[in-house]
């Protein structure tokens, strides 16, 4: 069973602070990996993809990977209220074929506080 | 900016009924899918869909649920006889190309089975 893992929160930092998500994944022939947003009775939106090792940069959000750590990370600097939402961790299908189907994490529920 | 629309975005159905969830994915987009998501809950895939078939599905998706692309722009999610469990938000998501695999959400449709 392929598992995504998030640290459940909730996570609370104050305006203007750095806000740091988590994941990890078991598969270790997955390729794709995303950050989606979810506001609460909202769909997932995306906010980042990175496919290669290494950092991704997109305004105030920082995507970081490892992939011998299986790990995948957001940052998001200069936190605003707006940014308040759960954050999916979502990875694609991997090794035995499966390359179309996103496995997602149970979220991390940021709350940034004025 | 293109987008990926769902309708109804509410459906209240009896149990045992059957229902039809509909999607419009973005227009240049050749994959389609569908996931849901039960309050509280991550987001589970149920199938993907490609060249007019069913590339995968999960264990989820079983004999209750079918999948059809009508026309050139719809896509479909049809449940014969719903339960209970049905009680969900089921999203469609499409995507471009099967390398990134970047799959883009509509709003979801919350179907709820009294």
């Amino acid at each position: 069973q392929k598992e995504v893992e998030q640290n459940s929160g909730p996570l609370s930092v104050p305006e203007g602070a750095i806000a740091s998500l988590n994941c990890t994944y078991s598969d270790r022939g997955s390729q794709s990996f995303f950050w989606y947003r979810q506001y609460s009775g909202k769909s997932p939106e995306l906010i980042m993809s990175i496919y290669s090792n290494g950092d991704k940069e997109d305004g105030r959000f920082t995507a970081q990977l490892n992939k011998a750590s299986q790990y995948v990370s957001l940052l998001i600097r200069d936190s605003q209220p707006s940014d308040s939402a759960t954050y999916l961790c979502a990875v694609d299908g991997g090794s035995g074929g499966s390359n179309y189907k996103l496995t997602f994490g149970k979220g991390t529920l940021l709350t940034v506080n004025p | 900016e293109p987008e990926v629309t769902q309708t109804p975005s509410h459906q209240v159905t009896q149990m045992g009924q059957e229902v039809i969830l509909r999607c419009v994915p973005i227009s240049n987009h050749l994959y389609f899918y569908w996931y849901r998501q039960i309050l509280g809950q991550k987001v589970e895939f149920l199938v993907s869909f490609y060249n007019n078939e069913i590339s995968e599905k999960s264990e989820i998706f079983d004999d209750q649920f079918s999948v059809e692309r009508p026309d050139g722009s719809n896509f479909t999610l049809k449940i014969r006889s719903t339960k209970l469990e049905d009680s969900a938000m089921y999203f469609c998501a499409s995507s471009d190309r099967l390398a990134s695999n970047t799959q883009y959400f509509g709003p979801g449709t919350r179907l709820t089975v009294l």
